[in-house]
């Protein structure tokens, strides 16, 4: 265990149906990330919660839905997505948000499939 | 965010030392330089950092250059298990501050 934990490790759904991916982390950490990986392509940070408050967006499109109800669990709720959505999904935490002097923890990832 | 430049791929025999390259020219005074590495069909995991001082930890050893512009990833002994793509990031301190992934380096470990 990596100490943040998302599930489920895999999904596949299709273009109208709504699913809700699920990370948590029991690291005392206040910050909480989701990344994008398509393939071959860097991580994409979409957004960032620090005390349970969003941050920052990156301009992500709205089928993507963020909730952080608290410190420890963050959700991305999809619906009516598109296949080039597929791609692996990462959720990392922090002590405080922002970067500097403190690592991230990753989880193993929700590696998404759109049919 | 300040840019660093990492070369594609590189190769390295088990056993042996490993030093990957990171180029960052335009850094500046509050960036810290942060390495992380990720496996196959996994997520990033944490190596290390440091900003201005050489650092090493359990992993790996940090050696940043006086002028800051470069840093040196290096593992002791690598092993088949070190196979990986290794990012170097800079991230600024303070609230601003976040981890944006470049392509990183592809290392390949050969027995």
């Amino acid at each position: 265990e990596t100490g943040v934990t998302q599930t489920p490790r895999h999904l596949v759904m299709g273009m109208t149906n709504k699913k809700s991916l699920k990370c948590e982390q029991h690291l005392g950490h206040n910050a909480m990330y989701w990344y994008k990986q398509s393939a071959k392509k860097p991580l994409e940070l979409m957004f960032v919660y620090n005390f349970k408050e969003q941050t920052e967006n990156n301009s992500v499109p709205s089928r993507f839905s963020p909730e952080c109800p608290n410190s420890s669990h963050l959700f991305l709720h999809l619906h009516t997505l598109q296949p080039e959505d597929s791609a692996l999904y990462l959720c990392a935490s922090s002590p405080y948000a922002g970067g500097g002097n403190y690592g991230y923890t990753f989880g193993s990832g929700t590696r998404l499939t759109v049919v | 965010d300040a840019k660093t430049t990492q070369p594609n791929s590189m190769e390295s025999n088990e056993e042996e030392p490993v030093h990957l390259p990171c180029n960052h020219s335009t850094i500046s005074g509050t960036d810290y330089i942060h390495w992380y590495r990720q496996l196959p069909s996994q997520g990033p995991e944490y190596v290390i950092h440091g900003l201005t001082s050489n650092v090493n930890n359990r992993m790996a050893s940090l050696a940043i250059a006086e002028d800051r512009k470069s840093s040196t990833l290096i593992l002791h002994r690598a092993t088949l298990r070190d196979a990986a793509v290794y990012y170097c990031i800079l991230s600024e301190s303070g609230n601003t501050g976040k981890l944006i992934f470049g392509q990183g380096t592809t290392l390949q470990v050969k027995p």
